[in-house]
């Protein structure tokens, strides 16, 4: 199976901090994408990492990816109360798309 | 507006009824998912499709239908079968992955079952 983790499963800072959310995976990947998803809401895409990228910035968002350890990092900085919500990343499978269990992120005012 | 739209957005069943849970997309993507998400848990995948008149189950078919004949529906039925079917069910859709598509996956706002 391709499914990855994400760590911390939970993740409580302050605002204005950084919050940092790691996501592991098993098999080669073509690229891997972050998303985002507000309690009882649907998940809404945020950035998209190819694997032959490094890091990539969005706004406020910062994704790193390391091939040789299989792992991918996303990186909130300066968080805001709105930015409260659970993330996800799905590892770029071809058919089959999985998820892991995601970091439930809450930043408090 | 382009979008997927799923409904209804709360179900209440009786033990032993089936229901169907409607997902719809006007993004003209061919590849259309069904996943079912409990209380602080990931996603788990029930079903998906990559194209008309075809599906293939994922990680947790049983007890659950689906049917593929529109491009743009992708129903999704919670049979008598299913042992545990409180949860909350997440449809989603994308262009099929390849060279020149990465699949962002969109997602509908969810259906949230309960059985009685």
């Amino acid at each position: 199976s391709q499914q990855g983790e994400e760590d911390p499963q939970a993740l409580s800072i302050q605002e204005g901090e950084n919050a940092t959310m790691n996501c592991s995976y098993k098999t080669s990947i073509n690229n891997l994408q972050w998303y985002r998803q507000n309690s009882g809401r649907g998940l809404v895409h945020l950035i998209l990492i190819r694997s032959n990228e490094r890091e990539k910035h969005s706004g406020r968002l910062r994704v790193t990816l390391d091939t040789s350890k299989k792992s991918s990092s996303l990186l909130i900085t300066a968080s805001r109360a709105a930015d409260t919500a659970s993330y996800f990343c799905e590892k770029g499978g071809s058919e089959k798309l999985v998820f892991g269990k995601g970091t439930k992120l809450t930043v408090n005012p | 507006d382009g979008g997927i739209t799923q409904s209804p957005k709360y179900l209440f069943r009786k033990e032993g009824q089936n229901v169907t849970l409607s997902c719809e997309q006007n993004l003209n993507h061919d590849a259309m998912y069904w996943y079912r998400q409990d209380p602080g848990q990931g996603l788990r995948l029930i079903y998906y499709s990559q194209i008309v008149n075809d599906f293939q189950k994922g990680d947790i078919a049983e007890g659950y239908s689906v049917s593929r004949e529109k491009k743009e529906s992708f129903p999704l039925t919670v049979t008598s079968a299913q042992k545990n079917p409180t949860a909350f069910y997440l449809c989603a859709s994308s262009y099929l992955r390849g060279l020149a598509n990465t699949g962002e996956l969109f997602f509908g706002e969810g259906s949230r079952l309960t059985v009685l």
